[in-house]
């Protein structure tokens, strides 16, 4: 079967950086995103990476290993607003999305 | 640039009752549509995707249909609602190639009673 692994929570304090990670089991890989998505609403794009390395972008960053079939994204410079769920999708080899369940990203003081 | 509405944004409907949720996207031709089901504090459940007029398909087994009348309008109805279908409906698109990113609308909250 076909699976994407995040821990459910995780706790973070305003200024300082975090890092959520992904692992995934699929058939094939096409590429990785992530999204943040702040409670109540819609997902929103954050980036992609198809190839291994880091993207950066501003305060946040992209990790992959495709040979560990791992991911993380890396939050510097913590914000309050940055309290959200960050959720990893993985392209299958059919070119299907697989969605993981999602962290839920907790800023305090 | 792109832009996708998605309304209503809450809906309260008594059990047994139908719906019609719509979706429209503007600034692109023939993109690629889905719809999703979120539970609260869960992931995304893909529902229906098409990539075209008329072409609908189903990922899940379910009292619930989808159609696509026009190249930017996708549109998701049930003739009975149950109280398992409660949750958050998320209406997405992205570009025909492959690799792109989907983009969501903002979402219907539906409640059933």
């Amino acid at each position: 079967g076909q699976n994407i692994d995040q821990p459910t929570e995780m706790t973070a304090t305003e200024g300082a950086i975090v890092q959520i990670n992904c692992t995934y089991q699929t058939s094939g890989f096409n590429g990785l995103f992530w999204y943040q998505q702040h409670a109540g609403e819609a997902p929103t794009f954050l980036s992609y990476n198809v190839l291994d390395g880091l993207e950066e972008k501003g305060r946040f960053s992209s990790f992959l290993s495709r040979s560990k079939g791992y991911s993380y994204l890396l939050l510097k410079e913590l914000q309050m607003k940055d309290s959200a769920s960050y959720l990893c999708a993985v392209i299958d080899s059919n070119y299907q999305l697989i969605w993981g369940a999602g962290t839920k990203l907790i800023i305090k003081p | 640039s792109q832009t996708i509405h998605q309304w209503p944004a809450t809906l309260v409907q008594p059990v047994g009752s139908p719906l019609s949720l719509e979706c429209t996207v503007e600034g692109t031709s023939n993109p690629n549509l889905y719809w999703y089901r979120q539970a609260a504090g869960r992931g995304l459940q893909l529902l229906f995707y098409s990539v075209g007029i008329g072409q609908i398909s189903s990922e899940v087994p379910q009292n619930l249909s989808a159609s696509r009348p026009q190249d930017r309008q996708f549109i998701l109805s049930s003739k009975k609602l149950l109280l398992s279908d409660s949750g958050f409906y998320l209406c997405a698109w992205s570009e025909g190639q492959e690799n792109q990113p989907q983009h969501f609308g903002d979402g219907t909250r539906l409640s059933i009673l």
